[in-house]
């Protein structure tokens, strides 16, 4: 089955940039998303078709892509974006998260 | 204001079934492909299932496939959820998303719901 491999957690003080990858082989054939979840709350879109930001994130938040890995980076990261940060992407008919990965920001 | 509001949670035995809702405003339901996700405790997200704008077509995960049926009614702005033989390990918060666009597997999610607890246990 397809899968999504992210680092388990990243730290990153404020005001630092902060790099979160995911890997998967079929990343390079289709544009991955990123959510990010806060504590008890649900998760938001912020970053799809692998390099585009919805209405309402941020500028800091941008994503790239390079071979078969995706990458999310929140650039002056604040204390506010301290939260869960998911992958997605899809497969013929399967959609897939990658495990998750836990920004601290100290 | 886009909302997605789940309900139909709670607790349910091994083998049991629930039935669960996504009631939407907001947005125009009927050109939107719809989606669960669920989060077990303390866990990731785990793709559940997608259905398209039309209700035409639908596409599950391998671990719900035969037991969950999605479905959903334009006319009522509603999403469905039925979930039948249901197991330990289906115990999780369920969140329904929609796509703006029509293809439940190809566009991103853009907003979800606050999410709704299944607890499966005797």
């Amino acid at each position: 089955s397809y899968e999504l491999t992210q680092p388990p957690s990243v730290s990153v003080s404020p005001g630092q940039t902060a790099s979160i990858t995911c890997s998967g082989d079929k990343l390079g054939n289709n544009f991955g998303c990123w959510y990010q979840q806060k504590p008890g709350q649900s998760p938001v879109l912020v970053i799809y078709q692998g390099t585009k930001r919805p209405s309402g994130i941020p500028e800091r938040f941008s994503g790239s892509n390079s071979g078969n890995t995706a990458t999310l980076t929140i650039s002056g990261t604040q204390p506010m974006d301290e939260a869960d940060y998911y992958c997605q992407a899809w497969d013929s008919s399967t959609v897939v998260f990658g495990g998750g990965t836990k920004l601290t920001v100290l | 204001e886009v909302q997605l509001l789940e309900s139909g949670g709670g607790l349910v035995q091994p083998g049991g079934s629930l039935r669960l809702s996504c009631a939407v405003s907001g947005f125009t339901f009927n050109s939107c492909a719809m989606t669960w996700v669920r989060q077990a405790p303390g866990k990731g997200l785990q793709w559940v299932s997608g259905i398209s704008a039309s209700g035409g077509s639908t596409y599950y995960a391998d671990s719900v496939k035969g037991r969950f049926t999605v479905s959903r009614d334009n006319s009522k702005n509603t999403l469905y959820l039925q979930m039948n033989s249901l197991r330990g390990e289906d115990t999780a918060v369920y969140y329904c998303a929609q796509s703006q666009g029509g293809q439940p597997i190809v566009d991103p999610f853009d907003y979800w719901g606050q999410g709704t607890l299944v607890t499966v246990s005797s």
